[in-house]
């Protein structure tokens, strides 16, 4: 069955620093895949997708690149801010089964 | 504002209470979906609905109950619920339930059983 695999957390970074979470994945077909972000308290949010290989998903600094040869959809920013402490979730929707496989979920905490 | 309402955010209910949880949007989506969230644990699918249908009952026991009377709202009743139930309820609702479409998420109702 379809499966998703991210780091283990918590990562903790310093302000500016860059930011990678690493998101792979196992399914069958060609799957669409999406990152999601959680703040306290809240539900999530989503925060890009993309959904053929090699498309670039973006959204408020943050990147991802469906690389369908390494399985991979590893979400990146370039200089994290305190704001962008939360929990972020990769999941994937396949066309087997319509319904998004979520991983479990990555948290971020940045200092000052 | 996500334009998904959930109602209540909180509720803390004896396990011989019953209770309902509502969710609402009005994005002109046509799937919903309940979602449960524990500590430590992966988000678990309980329920989907897709145009009023419900396609999707994820093992859930009886004692969670959906009801989807139209496209924009989504109730989950409970009834002789247990401490390990205990948890964060997320409501979701997308365009249709398909690959390519993202869901938009409400705040959540964290219920306590006690």
């Amino acid at each position: 069955g379809d499966s998703v695999t991210q780091m283990e957390g918590p990562v903790t970074l310093s302000e500016e620093a860059f930011l990678t979470i690493n998101c792979t994945y196992t399914a069958t077909g060609y799957p669409s895949l999406f990152w999601y972000v959680q703040y306290p308290g809240e539900g999530l949010q989503l925060l890009l997708k993309a959904t053929k290989a090699d498309d670039k998903g973006s959204n408020k600094g943050f990147e991802a690149t469906y690389r369908k040869e390494t399985t991979s959809f590893h979400l990146e920013k370039g200089s994290v801010q305190v704001s962008d402490s939360a929990v972020y979730f990769c999941a994937l929707a396949s066309g087997g089964s319509y319904i998004p496989t979520f991983g479990r979920g990555t948290s971020l905490i940045v200092h000052p | 504002e996500t334009g998904v309402t959930q109602t209540p955010r909180h509720l803390v209910m004896g396990m011989t209470n019953k209770k309902s949880l509502k969710c609402e949007q009005h994005l002109g989506h046509n799937a919903m979906y309940w979602y449960k969230q524990s500590a430590k644990k992966p988000l678990e699918l309980m329920f989907v609905y897709n145009f009023k249908e419900q396609t999707e009952n994820n093992s859930v026991p009886s004692r969670f109950s959906p009801e989807c009377p139209n496209s924009s709202h989504l109730f989950l009743h409970l009834h002789t619920l247990q401490p390990e139930d205990s948890a964060l309820y997320l409501c979701a609702s997308s365009q249709e339930a398909g690959t390519a479409y993202g869901y938009t998420f409400g705040s959540g109702t964290r219920l306590t059983v006690v």
